[in-house]
């Protein structure tokens, strides 16, 4: 039974530029939620996705964006990276209507 | 705003020992509650929920909340070095919300 799985594992970027983090959920779950977790702090979340939209939204900027396709993986996408955005980024998934969130291995983003 | 609160330790206990981990909610509305564990550069992992006054018990984790008193806690008993990890207290408020907020951790230290 495979876990979410999120890919890259690590990222370097530099300030300005734009990065893509994907996701693929726990086999049997619809449900992808983002968090971001920066050092030393839990997790914020960002947004859920639920039947290809965007469900709920936590208080991050337009810069964040994300996308659910039909398969229930998940993209997001930060735009003109701030060095404030280097964090561990994690990716949660959740069966229909319950509220139990199974998070993948994350990506590590440095921006410099 | 809604706030989890947790000491962020260390909480040291000996090998065999009950750790016992805190957390307070501000959000009354909150239903449902979750640990998670957190080994250092990993991400968290799920390992016990509770979404009804009382105790529930799954191994050597027994999970306790109080909502009239607004507060969850986490026991481990029979303490293993293995358990050295960040605990993370997360609740979804309720209300047709579907994220978690998170306590910036407690971290567990068992002594050998």
């Amino acid at each position: 039974d495979a876990g979410v799985t999120q890919s890259p594992t690590h990222l370097i970027k530099t300030r300005g530029q734009q990065v893509t983090l994907r996701c693929s959920p726990k086999s049997g779950h619809d449900t992808v939620s983002w968090y971001q977790q920066a050092l030393g702090q839990g997790p914020q979340f960002i947004f859920q996705y639920y039947e290809e939209e965007e469900r709920q939204r936590g208080n991050f900027p337009d810069r964040f964006s994300g996308h659910q396709f039909p398969n229930y993986s998940s993209e997001l996408n930060v735009n003109a990276l701030l060095l404030g955005d280097s964090a561990l980024y994690l990716c949660a998934s959740s069966g229909t209507e319950t509220y139990e969130q199974y998070f993948g291995p994350g990506t590590r983003l440095t921006v410099t | 705003q809604k706030e989890v609160e947790q000491n962020s330790g260390p909480l040291s206990v000996p090998e065999g020992a009950i750790a016992s981990l805190n957390c307070t909610y501000s959000d009354r509305g909150s239903q449902s509650f979750f640990w998670y564990r957190q080994y250092s550069g990993k991400s968290p992992e799920l390992i016990m929920f509770i979404y009804s006054n009382g105790d529930k018990e799954d191994g050597r984790f027994t999970a306790q909340l109080n909502k009239a008193s607004q507060y969850v806690s986490l026991l481990i008993r029979d303490s293993q070095p293995s358990d050295s990890a960040t605990y993370l207290c997360a609740v979804n408020p309720g209300d047709s919300s579907y994220k978690l907020i998170f306590g910036s951790g407690t971290r567990l230290l068992v002594r050998p």
